[in-house]
């Protein structure tokens, strides 16, 4: 399977866009780039995903590299309740949702 | 709200003890998961099921047994339950519709002494 790299951790100031890098450069051509994150003691939540082109929705944007190899998930303002670890997984089409979680990147944000 | 629905909240329970931890949904989703979350770790898959009736071994699936009698029903269970086993555990189910996205569970915390 291929894996992805991404900070340990990152901060930010509250109401100030943040944006969380994630490499995968072994990527295939037909593996979706998903995001997770995970409050405190919640389950995980599903935030977004991509397969070529950007993506926005209602709680962030994605953007990918052109090659692929890399992406980024903004969150155009940060607020204290998106503090949280934020997985970037890589899904084969085929797969389904056996989703291989790594270490993610804990976002603190600060008021 | 629908959802998932984990019980218990949070358990303790005697090395060699059996356990089954309960997980039910109510999107009628095909597909459902379990997952144990460990410090350093991460989120490892356990089972899966991508089917009523059916049901596949994840990473770790060693200790644990699953069943999926209906769609809406994912039962985990601990025959002899191990100190290895202290975890939180996570349960989701997938919407196959079309983003395949996963729904999580708010999780179970399991401590086995």
């Amino acid at each position: 399977d291929a894996k992805t790299t991404q900070p340990n951790s990152m901060e930010s100031n509250e109401e100030e866009p943040v944006h969380l890098p994630c490499n995968h450069s072994t990527i295939s051509g037909t593996d979706y780039i998903h995001w997770y994150r995970q409050l405190p003691s919640q389950g995980p939540e599903y935030v977004i995903h991509g397969l070529t082109s950007n993506v926005n929705n209602r709680m962030a944007s994605l953007a990918i590299a052109e090659d692929r190899k890399s992406s980024t998930l903004i969150l155009h303002r940060a607020t204290l309740r998106d503090a949280a670890v934020y997985y970037c997984i890589l899904r084969p089409y085929n797969q389904g949702g056996k989703l291989i979680f790594g270490q993610g990147t804990e976002l603190s944000v600060k008021p | 709200t629908a959802g998932i629905t984990q019980a218990p909240t949070s358990q303790i329970l005697a090395a060699g003890r059996s356990m089954t931890l309960r997980c039910t949904q109510d999107m009628r989703h095909n597909a459902m998961y379990w997952y144990r979350q460990d410090l350093g770790l991460g989120l490892r898959l356990i089972h899966y099921s991508n089917t009523a009736g059916t049901t596949g071994k994840g990473e770790v699936p060693d200790g644990y047994s699953v069943s999926r009698a209906n769609t809406d029903d994912f039962p985990l269970t601990l025959a002899s339950a191990v100190p290895s086993q202290t975890s939180v555990y996570f349960c989701a189910s997938r919407d196959s519709s079309g983003a395949n996205v996963l729904t999580f569970g708010a999780g179970s915390r399991l401590t086995v002494l």
